[in-house]
């Protein structure tokens, strides 16, 4: 099956400091890779898309130059939180796509972070 | 823009009995997809069904089962013969179309609690 890793499953950082999050397909090749992040009893929010080699899309309301997103191969996108804060203190997942494969995306098991 | 609803924050069901999770959705895309997502309290994204929009029949995996009404908008979920192992949290969520690469937006998720 399609796998999807996350690194780290979790992370305590101080207020103030950046944190990457790696997200790999470990078996196939992810053209397109989501991040999202979801709040306690909340929803999976959509942050950003990101394409292999190119820059990523984000969503409207999502601060492009805190949460830096590269995809620089068809296995890997990390996503950078700069100068966190406690507000950005959340679940973070991502999820990938590969041609051929029609509508299904498949989900890492997601990072939490924890800035104090 | 497209929406997806789920107006059930919270339901209690008999092990063993059938379960129908409610979704209703906006779009003015001739083209979607729908999806049925489980996520337990680890926190990873268990794909469990899906639905294309010109899917004449509606799509059945196991015990699960959607039942399509494009008119009304509707995509519900039906679980038949639950288990205690179902007790998690339900996104419905929609893509704007067929590829994966389209981004799939969620619900705002109904929390099932199966008792034995």
């Amino acid at each position: 099956g399609a796998v999807v890793s996350q690194h780290p499953s979790w992370v305590i950082c101080k207020s103030g400091t950046s944190v990457k999050i790696e997200c790999r397909s470990l078996d196939f090749q992810a053209t397109t890779m989501f991040w999202y992040r979801q709040f306690p009893k909340q929803s999976l929010m959509l942050m950003a898309t990101s394409n292999e080699g190119s820059k990523a899309t984000y969503e409207q309301g999502v601060e492009k130059d805190k949460f830096l997103i590269n995809h620089a191969s068809l296995t890997l996108s990390t996503l950078t939180v700069t100068s966190a804060h406690p507000e950005d203190s959340s679940f973070y997942i991502c999820s990938a796509s590969r041609d051929r494969v029609p509508y299904e995306q498949y989900f890492g098991p997601g990072t939490r972070l924890t800035v104090t | 823009a497209q929406k997806i609803t789920q107006t059930q924050p919270g339901m209690f069901v008999q092990e063993k009995e059938a379960v129908t999770l409610d979704c209703t959705y906006d779009t003015s895309d001739p083209s979607y997809g729908l999806f049925w997502y489980k996520q337990p309290s680890s926190g990873e994204m268990i794909f469990l069904i899906y639905q294309g929009s010109y899917d004449q029949q509606n799509a059945t995996e196991g015990r699960y089962s959607l039942n399509f009404q494009k008119a009304r908008k509707s995509a519900n979920l039906v679980i038949s013969a639950s288990q205690l192992g179902d007790s998690a949290m339900y996104f419905c969520a929609m893509s704007g179309g067929y590829s994966s690469a389209s981004k799939i937006i969620f619900g705002s998720g109904t929390r099932l609690s199966i008792r034995p």
